[in-house]
């Protein structure tokens, strides 16, 4: 069956810093992949997503490429900011409208001054 | 446009209890889903709606929960006699029938605890 796999669990770096959080999926079928972040008490928001391989897709200074070949998507990021400190969940879908999301279990980053 | 509107946003109930979550998608969405988030975890579907109809319930433990969407639009999880491993947050997404990328929108969830 499909699924997602977040290897850290906690990340804690000093403000500054690059930002690597890992991602690798399993599936037989063509996929969208996803990064959501989830801020204490609110909701998880889209960060990220594609589905084209070896592209580059970046938003709000976060930046990933999926990688078919080696079933990665892992999330970047040059310099880490405080405001950066939340829940990151890599997910994947089959795509097309209604279809569900597999989420990781996550990935705790804890930006420090 | 509005967001995902869930309610309540807490509860915290006495083991055998039972609660029902409510959820408003998205104006114009047609799928509706329901994930449980136990503490330090990942997002689990629970189930998923297209419209007023079930397309998957299989990870929705049938003797305690139930879940309906009766005119396509708002939807009600309801949870009876409830335990302690049911405490998590639980939270409603919608997308729309237009788009191919899968993209889910999330309403900030109803935190349970059962004690």
């Amino acid at each position: 069956g499909d699924s997602v796999t977040q290897t850290e669990g906690l990340v804690t770096l000093t403000e500054g810093l690059p930002v690597m959080l890992n991602c690798t999926y399993q599936t037989a079928y063509s996929t969208f992949l996803f990064w959501y972040v989830q801020h204490l008490n609110e909701a998880p928001k889209l960060l990220l997503k594609s589905s084209t391989d070896n592209k580059r897709t970046e938003h709000q200074g976060f930046h990933a490429t999926l990688h078919k070949s080696s079933s990665s998507f892992h999330l970047q990021k040059s310099s880490a900011q405080l405001s950066d400190s939340a829940l990151y969940y890599c997910a994947l879908s089959h795509g097309g409208s209604g279809n569900k999301l597999i989420f990781g279990t996550g990935t705790l980053l804890s930006v420090k001054p | 446009e509005a967001g995902v509107t869930q309610s309540p946003r807490y509860a915290v109930l006495q083991e055998g209890q039972a609660v029902s979550f409510w959820c408003d998608p998205i104006s114009g969405h047609d799928t509706l889903y329901w994930y449980q988030q136990p503490r330090d975890q990942g997002p689990q579907l629970l189930v998923y709606f297209r419209d007023e109809a079930v397309i998957d319930n299989s990870q929705l433990p049938s003797d305690r929960f139930s879940a309906v969407r009766p005119k396509g639009t708002n939807s009600t999880l309801k949870i009876q006699s409830a335990k302690q491993g049911d405490t998590a947050t639980y939270l409603c997404a919608s997308s729309p029938l237009t788009g191919d990328t899968g993209q889910l929108y999330f309403g900030e969830g109803s935190k349970l605890t059962v004690l």
